[in-house]
């Protein structure tokens, strides 16, 4: 079953470096998203991308993070002079069209250190 | 702000019991509802969708959709302890392309 993948699992970084967190999306999608879910905390959308364009962002998705599909498959998510309140699983997700079923990858647990 | 709400339980239920959960949502536009299965630490899971008023079956989980009363349902009959996870009603609404969710409700199967 198609599934979408995350790289790495577990990130850990200082305070103000930079990280960049990939995901393959199943591969007849069209839409991807990335979302975060801080520790007890619910699951946050932070961006949609489609068509090669972010298509919605939310508040947390500011100047300090941005997205890219360099590629055919990959998908990025880079994190400019993180923060400790950047400590979260990020979670990439795909879906076929709009409005229909979201499939997350297995998460990058991200430490800020 | 739009907002989806669950109860964070804990909801206990013994195995073989149906588990009953609720979700409300504050957008009434909102055209796509999903619940997800959330094991600790892991990512979630897709259990059910739905897009119309109604209720909707798959295998032992039902979802049940009222939008005038802008609310989603999801029954898990016959549960089992593999069923013990956090649920999460998600929601998608009429203008743009994201996910709201709730807070999930914890469910404890006990054998």
């Amino acid at each position: 079953e198609p599934e979408v993948t995350q790289t790495p699992s577990h990130q850990v970084t200082q305070m103000g470096q930079e990280v960049i967190l990939r995901c393959v999306p199943i591969s007849n999608h069209l839409y991807f998203y990335w979302y975060r879910q801080i520790l007890g905390q619910k699951v946050e959308f932070l961006v949609s991308f489609y068509n090669n364009e972010i298509s919605e962002k939310s508040e947390i998705f500011d100047d300090q993070f941005s997205v890219e599909r360099p590629d055919g498959s990959n998908f990025t998510l880079k994190i400019r002079s993180t923060k400790l309140e950047d400590s979260a699983m990020y979670f990439c997700a795909s879906s076929r069209q709009l409005n229909e079923k979201l499939f997350f990858g297995s998460g990058t647990q991200l430490s800020v250190l | 702000q739009k907002e989806v709400e669950q109860n964070s339980g804990p909801l206990s239920v013994p195995e073989g019991a149906i588990a009953s959960l609720n979700c409300t949502y504050s957008d009434r536009g909102s055209q796509s509802f999903f619940w997800y299965r959330q094991y600790s630490g892991k990512s979630p899971e897709l259990i059910m969708s739905i897009y119309s008023n109604g209720d909707k079956e798959d295998g032992r989980f039902t979802a049940q959709l009222n939008k005038a009363s802008q609310y989603v349902s999801l029954l898990i009959r016959d549960s089992q302890p593999s069923d013990s996870a956090t649920y999460l009603c998600a929601v998608n609404a009429a203008a743009g392309n994201k996910l709201t969710f709730g807070g999930g409700t914890r469910v404890l199967v006990k054998p």
